[in-house]
């Protein structure tokens, strides 16, 4: 079983709409979250950082974490076609000293 | 201000020669990290320098060698590598190798070394 799974997409989303992408993580300890923005043949880009159950607003962007269902989300409000990019979840190991990424969730935008 | 740098930012070698990837940091932070990606996969851990140590080995093979000569710079000597061995190489930085309280300190990434082995 993947400790971080997401689904790889493509999520097709017309401008201006919500996108919603989800990730679940497998260990029950993970405390801290993270979604990065991935332009193709470009380096991760942290976009957001989520440590406590509930939501999170920066901006168009909203992540949510709920720890009882093991599951954090991103909403993309009013998305544009340059929100298109794969987005990676990530979430600490047990241990507390590293990243464990998702595989990654492909967004496209469509004007 | 959360920039990292890397260079080069493509490299061709060679299986038999020895080059280096360089990163370095200027926002204080005192852990880095050397990631692999290959196409279409997220990042894979390979090490962690902590405080100028290596706390971490994601049981790397030995044509991969980290250096950590100050708390600014991160330096992958690489030598007798495979095809396989292509990927985009990512340094990141975070304030620290370990937890404020509960939470993991938030990690940034350098643009990365797109490295071809031929």
């Amino acid at each position: 079983q993947k400790e971080v799974e997401q689904n790889s997409g493509p999520l097709s989303v017309p401008e201006g709409a919500i996108a919603s992408l989800n990730c679940t993580y497998s260990d029950r300890v993970s405390q801290s979250f993270f979604w990065y923005r991935q332009y193709s043949g470009k380096s991760p880009e942290l976009i957001m950082s989520i440590y406590s159950n509930g939501d999170k607003e920066d901006g168009r962007f909203t992540a949510q974490l709920n720890k009882a269902s093991q599951y954090v989300s991103l909403l993309i409000r009013d998305s544009q076609p340059s929100d298109s990019a794969t987005y990676l979840c990530a979430v600490t190991n047990n241990a507390g000293n590293m990243l464990t990424f998702g595989g990654g969730t492909r967004l496209m935008v469509k004007p | 201000d959360t920039e990292v740098t890397q260079t080069p930012k493509h490299l061709v070698m060679g299986m038999t020669n020895k080059k280096s990837l360089k990163c370095e940091q200027h926002m204080g932070h005192r852990a880095m990290y050397w990631y692999k990606q290959k196409a279409k996969k997220p990042p894979e851990l390979m090490f962690v320098y902590s405080y100028e140590k290596l706390s971490i080995n994601e049981s790397v093979p030995s044509r991969f060698s980290p250096e950590c000569p100050n708390s600014s710079l991160l330096n992958l000597h690489l030598h007798a590598l495979q095809p396989e061995d292509s990927a985009l190489y990512l340094c990141a930085s975070s304030q620290d190798g370990g937890l404020a309280g509960d939470y993991f300190y938030e990690q940034y990434f350098g643009p990365g070394t797109r490295l071809t082995v031929t």
